[in-house]
């Protein structure tokens, strides 16, 4: 199994809702991430957490706040979020993160703000 | 400040000839590379990867080289097929004191490659 489940694959949320992208990988992978991309634009690192533990917080603000219940999972809690936040939000997993390595990603999670 | 730049947003290339993907960073820190291939719809997949010491990596029809003095790499697909039409992305990672990329990589904007048949 060498998959990145991203769910929900869409999303239309107001902003004054509160919603969770949900990721999940069962390959054993230690370190998760969230990435950002906007239309036309690379992906830009989020979070990381390693060992379950957030390691890497770019300055994103706190109406992004993410969760590693486990090592299989991590969600992404949004709330009170912008317009300018719609965007595919994409998770990825990667053996540790102490090394340079291939990321796995998954499909990701087309979020609209409204 | 973008310090992973591929300067061509896209490019079209005959089946059977050879792609030749281009990529530019300005961080002497970065010192692994990677390149991923992204079908619409779906997330961006591993292709290859180099080390900075090494200059060339070869897998299969892909063949990544690394010039270090340029902070230039680029990747060479030969033959090209219309399955390798796609968004190809270059990334950069650097290792910090403890050994630790902290699994951060820096994305370049994307080249469309359309491989006609």
């Amino acid at each position: 199994d060498t998959e990145v489940t991203q769910t929900p694959k869409h999303l239309v949320m107001g902003m004054t809702n509160k919603k969770s992208l949900k990721c999940e990988q069962h390959m054993g992978h230690r370190a998760m991430y969230w990435y950002k991309q906007k239309a036309k634009k690379p992906p830009e690192l989020m979070f990381v957490y390693s060992y379950e533990k957030l390691s890497i917080n770019e300055s994103v603000p706190s109406r992004f706040s993410p969760e590693c219940p486990n090592s299989s999972l991590l969600n992404l809690h949004l709330h009170a979020l912008q317009p300018e936040d719609s965007a595919l939000y994409l998770c990825a997993s990667s053996r540790r993160e102490t090394v340079a390595g291939e990321l796995f990603f998954g499909e990701g999670s087309r979020l609209t703000v409204l | 400040d973008q310090q992973v730049k591929q300067n061509s947003p896209s490019l079209s290339v005959q089946e059977g000839r050879i792609s030749i993907l281009n990529c530019d960073y300005t961080n002497s820190m970065f010192d692994y590379f990677l390149w991923y291939k992204k079908y619409p719809a779906e997330g961006p997949t591993f292709l290859i990867s180099i080390s900075s010491i090494k200059d060339k990596n070869e897998d299969g029809r892909f063949t990544v080289f690394l010039n270090k003095s340029a902070k230039h790499l680029s990747l060479h697909i030969v033959p090209s097929q219309p399955g390798d039409s796609a968004v190809y992305f270059c990334a950069a990672s650097a290792h910090h004191a403890g050994g630790t990329s902290y699994g951060k990589l820096t994305f370049g904007q994307g080249t469309i490659l359309t491989v006609h048949p």
